[in-house]
């Protein structure tokens, strides 16, 4: 099945410095890339998704890049704020007629210094 | 505000119990999902229902039981559950149509359960 990596566990940065997290999956059948953002105690929130047909797509500070190739995708926030600290899910899935599998990478947890 | 509800928020039980945990989307979708997240950690896929019909079950022990009486509503029934079961269920849904190739998952905000 897939298994899905991410880097790094934990990453602090300053207020208005940029925050990169990378991934990389193991299904090369994998063909839809979405990031979730959890705040404490609240449900992961979709913030982004690529699929495999796109290499890059951005919407405002985040963007997402994608190398098919080397099967990895990295998340991009640019210009930080506290309000972005969080713990960041990268997830992988590949389409079956048996229904979608998603599967999620360990997970960063971000901390935005003021 | 979130577009799939879960009940209840909170749900304390002991090991002898039966409870149910709920979910409702009334966006249309297709594919219905329960994933369990321990602390700390990502969520894992549990079940996934298909046009109301189980199409992925991911090894779960029987004392966890899906149910989809119809394709708004997502049940987990729960018996006989172990404390290390504690953890925050989480339903989601999605599109899942065939048109609707890679649809983006919806979660509700959760089930938080301690199993004493």
């Amino acid at each position: 099945g897939e298994n899905v990596e991410q880097h790094p566990s934990t990453l602090s940065v300053q207020e208005g410095d940029s925050a990169v997290i990378k991934c990389t999956y193991s299904d090369s059948a994998s063909n839809y890339f979405p990031w979730y953002k959890q705040e404490l105690g609240k449900r992961p929130q979709l913030i982004i998704d690529i699929r495999s047909n796109v290499g890059e797509k951005k919407d405002q500070r985040i963007a997402v890049t994608l190398n098919k190739t080397a099967k990895h995708f990295s998340l991009h926030i640019t210009e930080t704020q506290p309000e972005d600290s969080a713990v960041y899910f990268c997830a992988a899935r590949r389409r079956k007629s048996s229904g979608d599998k998603l599967t999620f990478g360990t997970g960063t947890r971000l901390a935005v210094r003021p | 505000d979130t577009e799939v509800t879960q009940t209840p928020k909170h749900l304390v039980m002991g090991m002898t119990n039966k409870k149910s945990l709920k979910c409702e989307q009334h966006m249309g979708h297709r594919a219905m999902y329960w994933y369990k997240q321990k602390a700390k950690k990502p969520p894992e896929l549990m079940f996934v229902y298909s046009y109301e019909k189980l199409s992925i079950n991911e090894s779960v022990p029987s004392r966890f039981s899906p149910e989809c009486p119809n394709s708004s509503l997502l049940n987990l029934h729960l018996h006989a559950l172990q404390p290390e079961d504690s953890a925050l269920y989480l339903c989601a849904s999605s599109q899942g149509t065939a048109s609707s190739y890679n649809s983006p998952l919806h979660f509700g905000n959760g089930t938080r359960l301690t199993v004493t």
